[in-house]
């Protein structure tokens, strides 16, 4: 059974740093390029980051491009967002997505990122 | 980037009716667009890859069909536990965009 476990989320300051993790198991992590997809609260979805099987190449959208950096370990199938800078237009729910087959197809259940003072 | 537009953003209908929903993109992305749907609290779930292709242990009511920019989400006969929030998200470009959602409710 594929499953996604984020940890790491929290209360933050505004310019401070978060790093959130997601610890796969399941499947082989390492054939597959993962992401990152946010929600902040009620309202949509919104794609923040991907990574390639190696790590080599990762993409994102300029709303969190040149602060967040996405990596990967796949001797310990874990996915990392080191989170820089962060605003509270950053506030979310960040769930860890695969992207096996097509689509993001399978996700963790979210963990919650507060930006505030 | 590609923008997704979902339409209706709310569709109200009894238990029984059959539905379709749409997803518009900026520009033609061959047949690399995504479907989920979203429950209350919970995280989202693939529903339709690709554009009509389907995803193993999803009900057979759902079906997708489109291509180039027009797409559609079909639900044969709603039943109670499909009332959620679906978003249609597109894999033509690197940067991943979604739609704004299209909410399923009673009626």
């Amino acid at each position: 059974e594929v499953q996604l476990v984020e940890s790491g989320g929290g209360l933050v300051q505004p310019g401070r740093s978060l790093k959130l993790s997601c610890a796969a198991s399941g499947f082989t992590f390492s054939n597959y390029y993962m992401a990152w997809v946010r929600q902040a609260p009620k309202k949509g979805l919104e794609w923040v980051a991907t990574i390639s099987t190696s790590g080599s190449r990762t993409y994102y959208p300029d709303s969190v491009k040149g602060r967040f950096t996405i990596s990967r370990d796949n001797a310990k199938s874990s996915l990392y967002l080191q989170m820089n800078s962060l605003k509270s237009e950053d506030t979310a729910t960040y769930y860890c997505a695969s992207l096996t087959t097509g689509g993001f197809d399978y996700w963790g259940q979210g963990v919650m990122v507060t930006v505030s003072s | 980037n590609i923008v997704l537009t979902q339409s209706p953003a709310t569709l109200s209908v009894t238990p029984g009716e059959s539905v379709s929903l749409s997803c518009r993109a900026s520009q033609s992305i061959s047949t690399s667009i995504h479907w989920y749907q979203q429950k209350s609290n919970e995280s989202p779930r693939l529903l339709i890859k690709y554009a009509s292709q389907s995803i193993s242990g999803i009900p057979s009511r759902f079906s997708g069909s489109g291509s180039g920019t027009d797409f559609t989400l079909s639900i044969n006969r709603v039943e109670s536990e499909d009332f959620s929030i679906y978003y249609c998200q597109q894999s033509y470009s690197s940067l991943y965009t979604f739609g704004a959602g299209t909410k399923l409710e009673l009626k």
